[in-house]
């Protein structure tokens, strides 16, 4: 069964610092892989994902990912961080054949201090 | 486009009762799949509907039950609930089934006493 892992439960950074929170998975196959984040007593908004292609995936506001298959990781990254960027965020791992049944990681709560 | 709504967004039940949330997925999409999030556990797939069937279940007992209907609108039911029930559970649309980017409501905040 694919897996994910957070190692960052919590991290905080200053306004402007670059910004990388780290997601490395378990699956056997090249498995479709997401960020997603969530605010306080909000749902889950889709960041960006990887299918396949380009191992650089770009997302919504300002952030992107990179796949790297020889470390099972989809580090997500951020140059300049926002005050507004605070919020915990959860990587997932999508299976082939497996509808759009996701498994997600125990997330990591970002703190950005002014 | 509207969003996912779920209703109704924060219940209180007691041991013992059952409980019935919605979801009413976005216009055009026929695939919703349900979500339970606690901080002990994290966020755990429920199980999936696409037109109308079943298409995937997570790890989770028989209490737990879903079902679709014709206009995608979804239900989740929880029988006998247990202190443990407690939770926000998310619904999640997108247009088919099978990787696809999948809209999150904001989601049904259960509180078993």
């Amino acid at each position: 069964a694919q897996s994910v892992t957070q190692p960052d439960i919590h991290i905080t950074v200053s306004e402007g610092a670059s910004l990388e929170l780290r997601c490395n998975y378990s699956y056997g196959a090249t498995p479709y892989l997401f960020w997603y984040v969530q605010s306080p007593g909000q749902g889950l908004q889709l960041l960006l994902k990887y299918f396949s292609g380009d191992t650089l995936v770009q997302g919504i506001k300002g952030f992107e990912a990179e796949f790297k298959r020889s470390q099972s990781s989809f580090n997500l990254r951020k140059p300049s961080v926002h005050w507004s960027d605070a919020a915990e965020y959860f990587c997932a791992v999508g299976e082939h054949n497996a509808g759009n049944m996701l498994t997600f990681g125990g997330g990591t709560r970002l703190m950005v201090k002014p | 486009k509207a969003g996912v709504t779920q209703t109704p967004r924060y219940l209180i039940k007691t041991r013992g009762q059952q409980v019935t949330l919605s979801c009413s997925p976005i216009s055009g999409h026929r695939s919703v799949s349900w979500y339970q999030q606690t901080p002990g556990q994290g966020l755990q797939f429920l199980f999936e509907y696409f037109s109308e069937t079943q298409r995937n279940k997570g790890n989770f007992p028989g209490r737990f039950s879903g079902r679709q209907f014709s206009n995608s609108r979804s239900e989740m039911n929880v029988s006998t609930l247990e202190l443990g029930d407690s939770a926000l559970y998310l619904c999640a649309s997108s247009i088919s089934s099978g990787q696809e980017t999948q809209y999150f409501g904001p989601g049904t905040r259960l509180l078993v006493l």
